[in-house]
């Protein structure tokens, strides 16, 4: 089946520092999500990204759909404790309904 | 804060077994989902649901059979499981098929 590729898998950063993280796809997408998922938790919609260029934040989280419909980029800056998960981005056609497609997720861990 | 809920949050069963899941969602969506997330792995999806009707079944095997008896509730009927069927199940639902999902906390299962 299709799939995303998500990088980096894991990520290990100091409290304050700015974080990105990128998924693509030999595919185009029509939208694009971010979701983060805490431990023992479901998945968070944190972006929704629906038009190719589109750059859209959500307090210090900011995501981008790629010019090519084929990638989206998630960047948080000054990172928290609290900003510790995993990190899913979401790829969904027209033409597959609502099939989405998920990344592996991007595990962050936040050092204090 | 969320408007899709799971019940039970944790399981566990034996092989030879019958329970269900339960997924209830507050927010007038049409559409409802069952996903299972499984280690280190992208989330797979099971069954859609829209409007009550099944949309989509994933080549999911039998001893998982779903039930949609309104739009706001949402089951998974368990039987003869096998241990590699230990995931998290979680639930979402959109307000119709192509919108964008909103998932609940999930139900960690766990077949001895």
């Amino acid at each position: 089946g299709q799939q995303l590729n998500q990088s980096p898998q894991s990520m290990f950063i100091q409290e304050g520092e700015d974080v990105s993280m990128n998924c693509t796809s030999s595919s185009i997408f029509n939208t694009w999500l971010w979701y983060k998922q805490d431990p023992g938790e479901g998945p968070v919609l944190l972006i929704a990204l629906y038009k190719a260029g589109e750059l859209t934040s959500n307090g210090r989280l900011t995501a981008q759909f790629g010019i090519t419909r084929k990638d989206s980029f998630l960047n948080i800056s000054a990172s928290i404790p609290s900003d510790v998960g995993i990190y899913f981005c979401a790829g969904q056609r027209e033409t597959s309904g609502s099939r989405l497609t998920f990344g592996e997720g991007t595990q962050l861990t936040v050092n204090p | 804060e969320t408007g899709v809920t799971q019940t039970p949050r944790h399981l566990v069963m034996g092989m030879t077994n019958k329970k269900s899941l339960k997924c209830e969602q507050h927010l007038g969506h049409n559409a409802m989902y069952w996903y299972k997330q499984s280690a280190k792995k992208p989330l797979e999806l099971m069954f859609v649901y829209s409007l009550e009707e099944r949309v989509e079944n994933n080549s999911v095997p039998s001893r998982f059979s779903p039930e949609c008896p309104n739009s706001s509730h949402l089951f998974l009927h368990l039987h003869t499981l096998q241990p590699e069927d230990s995931a998290l199940y979680l639930c979402a639902s959109s307000p119709q098929k192509t919108d964008t999902q909103y998932f609940g906390p999930g139900t960690r299962l766990t077949v001895l």
